[in-house]
């Protein structure tokens, strides 16, 4: 099945700060979800974006599917950013799986 | 319904019993999967739901677990004869369309054995 690799593992930021987190799957996919997961243990939906750019508020993601990446950029972080990110793909005929996740501090 | 609903939210079980965990999906969403958080870990694929499909059994981690789904509705996990590692978060997501859309979460069942 597909392998997915996210990047860094853990991230310290000062609140204001910019971020890219990365997400690395080694086949073609149909679909690539970035989530959130807060510290209540929800997991929030960011972003479905199988390819290309999209931005919401502060937040904002591109996936180049032909080099089987996905960034997701936090720019501006608050301390709500705080929780991990996980991304997840879908390659066809095969299940929905989720990178090792990036553990996100962000202090005051 | 609005969202994927999974009950109940928390379950503390003696080691040796058996437990049913129930996952809602969100109407008309053909797959459903479930999945399992340990503590400051990441999400274990466990079982996948497509239509009439049979599901993808591949992440069971043993014959303790088991999981039911009829037509495109409720679906059920159950664990029988409980370990102290069970304990864990399990989660339910569905989708529409099978993998090639959008995947919603529940808020997930946190299971204790002791």
């Amino acid at each position: 099945g597909i392998q997915v690799e996210q990047s860094p593992p853990d991230l310290i930021l000062q609140e204001g700060a910019n971020s890219t987190l990365r997400c690395n799957f080694s086949d073609s996919v149909n679909n690539l979800q970035w989530f959130h997961q807060n510290p209540w243990g929800q997991l929030i939906n960011l972003f479905y974006i199988p390819s290309g750019t999209k931005q919401n508020g502060r937040l904002s993601a591109t996936t180049v599917a032909t080099e089987r990446y996905s960034l997701l950029y936090i720019s501006s972080s608050q301390t709500t950013d705080s929780g991990v990110y996980f991304c997840a793909s879908e390659a066809a005929g095969n299940k929905l799986t989720f990178g090792g996740g990036t553990r996100v501090l962000v202090k005051p | 319904g609005a969202g994927v609903s999974q009950s109940p939210s928390n379950k503390v079980t003696e080691k040796g019993k058996d437990v049913e965990l129930r996952c809602d999906p969100i109407s008309g969403h053909t797959a459903l999967y479930w999945y399992r958080q340990r503590l400051g870990q990441g999400l274990e694929f466990l079982i996948y739901f497509q239509g009439n499909s049979a599901p993808d059994k591949s992440g069971l981690p043993s014959d303790r677990f088991s999981a039911e789904r009829t037509g495109e509705s409720v679906s059920t996990l159950t664990i029988q004869r409980t370990q102290q590692e069970d304990s864990a978060v399990y989660l339910c997501a569905s989708t529409s369309w099978g993998g090639r859309a959008e995947a919603f979460f529940g808020q997930g069942t946190r299971l204790t054995v002791v």
